[in-house]
């Protein structure tokens, strides 16, 4: 069983519009970490969230933290094709160093 | 600033031969992390640094594979008898310090094993 549960798995969307992505899991976090990874790269750090029912927001991206801190969700307004990669989501358990990635979503914005 | 590098950044071995695979990472970063990345998925944790010592290798999946930073920065990750499943990019990645400090990601190092 997968700790974090990523939907949708892939996603391809004209630019310009909206689109929600989610990482879901039954276990509560301290804190919950947003990526971006493209081709031939390692992922990039787009934001942590720490509080539940937190929303950070990074230019046309909002993340928001779920009240129970369990699930997070990632909303992108006016989608560009530079938006295309994979976006995942990541934990660490209380008490280690440990990072979980979960499965990722890809994402296709097509111009 | 330089950031975490890795190499080679292609390795194609042959089944059962022996890889090094390195982690150069950012100067001062205490932690550095291993992860195992197969294709369409996540980054899987293979081991954690702190300093020069394994604070948690519980991520590695068999004793085949072993890895090693004894002076505190870079980091090699050996792998024995190399098995076709072992094919993947390995991600290494550094930070200032352990556990809520964002981490920087080298590009990885794709291996084959034929």
């Amino acid at each position: 069983t997968q700790l974090l549960e990523q939907s949708p798995q892939f996603l391809s969307i004209q630019e310009g519009e909206n689109l929600t992505v989610y990482c879901n899991s039954s276990s509560v976090f301290s804190s919950l970490q947003w990526y971006r990874q493209e081709p031939g790269e390692g992922p990039v750090l787009l934001v942590t969230v720490v509080t539940g029912g937190e929303v950070k927001k990074l230019k046309r991206l909002t993340f928001q933290f779920g009240d129970a801190r369990k699930d997070s969700s990632l909303h992108i307004t006016a989608a560009q094709p530079g938006d295309t990669g994979l976006y995942l989501c990541a934990v660490t358990r209380s008490g280690t160093y440990k990072y979980i990635f979960g499965t990722g979503t890809r994402l296709k914005v097509l111009a | 600033g330089a950031g975490v590098s890795q190499t080679p950044s292609n390795k194609v071995t042959e089944k059962g031969k022996y890889v090094e695979l390195r982690c150069d990472p950012i100067s001062g970063h205490t932690a550095l992390y291993w992860y195992r990345q197969s294709l369409g998925q996540g980054p899987e944790f293979l081991i954690y640094f702190q300093g020069t010592g394994a604070a948690d290798d519980s991520g590695l999946p068999n004793d085949r594979f072993f890895a090693v930073r004894p002076e505190g920065s870079v980091s090699t990750l050996k792998i024995q008898r190399t098995e076709r499943g072992d094919s993947a990019v390995y991600l290494c990645a550094s930070s200032r310090g352990p556990g809520g400090n964002e981490q920087f990601f080298g590009p990885g190092t794709r291996l084959t094993v034929l």
